[in-house]
């Protein structure tokens, strides 16, 4: 089973430059999530999902866009990278808001 | 003020100690409540529930105080193998509302 798999598990991006990171999830959840964790931080929610077509934003959305635009997919954009956004990049999936949540291996981003 | 607040870490424990973790919730409407593990460099991953009536899992209990607006971790007779990170979760029942996850309290057991 795959559950949740985030793409891609590693990528060092130049200041300004953009990249999209990719989460699929194929236990038919509702709501998916996007996390940052940074040291001494713990995780930090920058956008949610609590259906397709829907998103809204967490503590830290700024500098972020995100798209849900199949139930499966939750894509998290970076327009213009800053060095501020390098940091471990968790995307997660639940059947509701009150569940379980499931974890993908996580992406682990630097921004030169 | 954090919406989840968790004991300050590191935690270092011989192995066979008990060892007891709080958690500090500040919406009065959280209605679900986690605890989860995570180890180095890897993804979270749910450990147990935190129910009412307080629950237990082999060495493990978790409880819940509504009143106080707290949740307990205990470990009894630690493992090496119990070493990671315990994080806090809660989230309301309210639509739309995802889980917040505190920062979390690390464990490192010892021989």
């Amino acid at each position: 089973n795959a559950g949740v798999t985030q793409t891609p598990k590693f990528r060092v991006l130049k200041t300004g430059q953009s990249m999209t990171l990719l989460c699929a999830q194929d236990m038919n959840h509702e709501y998916m999530y996007w996390y940052r964790q940074d040291p001494g931080m713990g995780l930090r929610l920058i956008h949610y999902s609590v259906g397709e077509g829907t998103t809204a934003k967490g503590e830290v959305p700024d500098g972020y866009n995100v798209s849900r635009l199949k139930k499966q997919n939750f894509l998290l954009g970076l327009e213009s990278a800053a060095p501020s956004q390098t940091s471990v990049y968790f995307c997660a999936s639940s059947r509701g808001g009150r569940t379980e949540a499931f974890f993908g291996q996580g992406t682990r981003l630097t921004v030169v | 003020r954090k919406e989840v607040e968790q004991d300050p870490g590191p935690f270092n424990v011989p192995e066979g100690a008990t060892v007891a973790f709080n958690c500090t919730y500040s919406n009065s409407a959280s209605q679900s409540f986690f605890w989860y593990r995570q180890d180095c460099r890897k993804e979270p991953k749910l450990l147990m529930s935190v129910y009412s009536s307080g629950n237990e899992d082999g060495r493990f209990t978790a409880q819940l105080n509504r009143a106080s607006q707290y949740i307990s971790l205990l470990i009894r007779d630690s493992k090496l193998s119990d070493s990671a990170t315990y994080l806090c979760v809660v989230t309301t029942n309210q639509a739309g509302t995802a889980l917040i996850f505190g920062k979390g309290t690390t464990l490192s057991v010892s021989s």
